[in-house]
């Protein structure tokens, strides 16, 4: 059974950078595509960006100058720093499993973590 | 952007009624190699993630009840629960995975009447 766990502050201030980990159990992180997305308060869903094991990696135009992912392959982990963060950054944050498959092919995304909420306050 | 639009915002249905929700998107979601509508459906519950219901428009998910089905007209989409279940109760979302961004609809709530 695939599972995503996300972690990292539950409280960022402003100006400050956003981290979050997100661990793999389950799959190996190899091979596949992750992705970020996050839910602020009674809105919908926001794809924030993807990266691929071997590094490869795509944003939101919206987010693309603040957002940053990396990949751990040893740990199984992925990550995402979102830097400059305000108010309007406080969401609740997902990690997920998807964007293209192995083959390179579009798919929906068919694993997601808990979810962590994300504050931006002083 | 795709925008996916969905209606409506909310719905209240009797048990064992059905309900519909609608997505439309702004763009064609039809990738011609395969003749696929690259749209999924999930479905969250109150302080869980989303989970996935149905992709490429109407193929639903292993365990996912046949309850629940999707169509496709165009850029039109539904999603239809036959006979409404207590369990049912969540936010329903839209989701384009052909364009990049990829991009949600803004979610349909489904209550009990």
């Amino acid at each position: 059974q695939v599972q995503l766990q996300e972690s990292g502050p539950g409280l960022v201030k402003p100006s400050e950078t956003l981290s979050l980990t997100c661990t793999v159990s389950g799959d190996s992180i190899t091979g596949r595509y992750w992705s970020w997305m996050r839910q602020p308060p009674g809105k919908g869903l926001e794809w924030i960006g993807y990266i691929h094991y071997s590094g490869t990696t795509k944003y939101n135009p919206s987010l693309e100058s603040r957002a940053t992912t990396s990949v751990d392959t040893s740990k199984n982990q992925f990550s995402l720093k979102l830097s400059s963060v305000t108010a309007a950054d406080t969401a609740v944050y997902y990690c997920a499993r998807g964007y293209y498959d192995s083959r390179g092919q579009s798919e929906p995304f068919d694993v997601w973590g808990q979810g962590t909420q994300v504050t931006v306050s002083s | 952007d795709c925008v996916m639009t969905q209606s409506p915002d909310s719905l209240a249905v009797s048990l064992g009624e059905r309900a519909t929700i609608s997505c439309k998107s702004s763009q064609s979601i039809l990738y011609r190699s395969n003749n696929r509508n690259y749209l999924a459906w999930y479905q969250q519950k109150p302080g869980q993630p989303p989970k996935l219901l149905i992709h490429w428009a109407s193929i639903r998910e292993p365990g996912v009840p046949d309850r629940f089905s999707g169509s496709e007209s165009g850029t039109d989409f539904t999603l239809t629960i036959s006979s409404l279940q207590a369990e049912d109760v969540a936010v329903y979302c839209c989701q384009q995975y052909l364009h990049t961004p990829r991009t949600f609809g803004q979610g349909t709530k489904v209550e009990i009447k």
